[in-house]
């Protein structure tokens, strides 16, 4: 079946620095979304990507769908406490969903 | 404008029992998946519902099953509980239409099977 690898696997960051987390599939996608779970809750829609290639910011966060349509990337700048959480990836589409196993991140203020 | 809502949040049976999750759509969805997240795990995919029909469906046994009613609301139900079915129980709702179409989460039903 179809595998979305995350990576890292888990981050421990200083308040106030950027974080980088990707995303990699062996198989072609047509959609990437990035949500956001924290402890005791449902994930939460971050960013959605459609294009191949397409840059898209939500505050803080920046997202892109790699050229190749297999890999995607996520960005925090200036972190703060609040964004610690597990961050996963999830091909959309009407496909069967699959999400990856998640980059769990811990921000030390 | 509700969200998804899960009920119960959580709940504890023991092995063999049958256990009914339910799951109310946020409104204007008409589309139910139902996930299964292990700890420290990403939410794996059981089924979709769509139509008061299973659309599509994960690597899960039989002994899961669903429903979807008229309203669009939905159940998981699993049979013949096993220690291995612990686990965090997601339901998510989105429009079937429309390539990609984000999912909205409720917060889940904390399932302990002793």
């Amino acid at each position: 079946g179809q595998q979305l690898n995350q990576s890292p696997q888990s981050m421990f960051i200083q308040e106030g620095e950027d974080v980088s987390m990707n995303c990699t599939s062996s198989s072609i996608f047509n959609t990437w979304l990035w949500y956001k779970q924290d402890p005791g809750e449902g994930p939460v829609l971050l960013i959605a990507l459609y294009k191949a290639g397409e840059l898209t910011s939500n505050g803080r966060l920046t997202a892109q769908f790699g050229i190749t349509r297999k890999d995607s990337f996520l960005n925090i700048s200036a972190s703060i406490p609040s964004d610690v959480g597990i961050y996963f990836c999830e091909k959309g589409g009407s496909e069967k969903l699959v999400f990856g196993k998640g980059t769990k991140l811990t921000v030390n203020p | 404008d509700a969200g998804v809502t899960q009920s119960p949040t959580h709940l504890i049976k023991t092995r063999g029992q049958q256990v009914t999750l339910r799951c109310s759509p946020k409104s204007g969805h008409d589309t139910v998946s139902w996930y299964q997240q292990a700890l420290g795990q990403g939410p794996q995919f059981i089924f979709q519902y769509y139509e008061e029909e299973e659309r599509q469906r994960g690597n899960f046994p039989d002994r899961f099953s669903g429903h979807q009613f008229p309203n669009y609301s939905s159940e998981l139900n699993v049979n013949a509980l096993l220690l291995g079915d612990s686990a965090l129980y997601l339901c998510a709702s989105s429009l079937l239409q429309g390539a990609g179409s984000p999912l909205h989460f409720g917060n889940g039903t904390r399932l302990t099977v002793t």
